[in-house]
């Protein structure tokens, strides 16, 4: 049971180049997270995926695209980078239940990003 | 913009002592609270799930308080040890459950 990974784990990208950065999940999770985490700030939430082919928009989602493959796999794109998107990125996922209670998450590594 | 305070926002303790830091969130339209654990270098860990109907939460040495009506959350640590160092987090939910409000972290160092 590997949990989250994520892909890549650190990435230099230049102004204005694109990128995607890879999620999956092999505890058969309904919802997906992507989080940005910047120095003196709390975990940001980007976008957030309640079930295959659904995405919603979080707090910061300006810049930023996402897709939920499949039920395993969501992936956040930069399709013009800049460098206020230089951060450290996770991906997180968690169980969804009937009766609406619980809703632990389970974190990736993260992925490091600087934009120059 | 929400805000999810955490306080206070970093914390040295001696080995044996107790501590306890505070989440300050609001106190309208409450879903869920949750705590997590961050160790350096390591992603961010679930301690505790706080829902409305919820009573103290306790993991070993840690547990958990919540007041949803004046808005805020304890956490309590007793005895640390130097595996306690962290950051802890809360998250404050709110709305159906899909929005995660992250407080800054406390981050607690223990000193052997």
């Amino acid at each position: 049971n590997a949990g989250v990974t994520q892909t890549p784990k650190f990435q230099v990208l230049k102004t204005g180049q694109s990128m995607t950065l890879q999620c999956a999940q092999d505890m058969n999770h309904n919802s997906m997270y992507w989080y940005r985490q910047d120095p003196g700030m709390g975990l940001r939430l980007i976008y957030y995926s309640a079930s295959e082919g659904t995405t919603d928009k979080g707090e910061v989602p300006n810049g930023y695209n996402v897709s939920r493959l499949n039920k395993r796999e969501f992936s956040l794109r930069l399709e013009s980078a800049a460098p206020s998107q230089t951060s450290v990125y996770f991906c997180a996922s968690s169980e969804d239940r009937a009766e609406k209670a619980i809703y632990e998450q389970y974190f990736g590594p993260g992925t490091r990003l600087t934009v120059t | 913009i929400l805000n999810v305070e955490q306080s206070p926002q970093s914390l040295h303790v001696q080995e044996g002592d107790s501590t306890n830091f505070t989440c300050s969130f609001p106190s309208s339209n409450f879903y869920a609270l949750h705590w997590y654990r961050w160790e350096t270098a390591k992603s961010p860990e679930a301690l505790f799930v706080m829902t409305l109907n919820g009573d103290e939460k306790k993991k070993g040495r840690i547990s958990a308080t919540l007041n949803t009506k004046e808005g805020y959350s304890y956490l309590y640590i007793k005895g640390s040890q130097p595996e306690d160092s962290a950051t802890y987090l809360c998250a404050f939910i709110c709305g159906t459950g899909n929005q995660f409000y992250f407080g800054t972290g406390t981050s607690l160092t223990v000193i052997p």
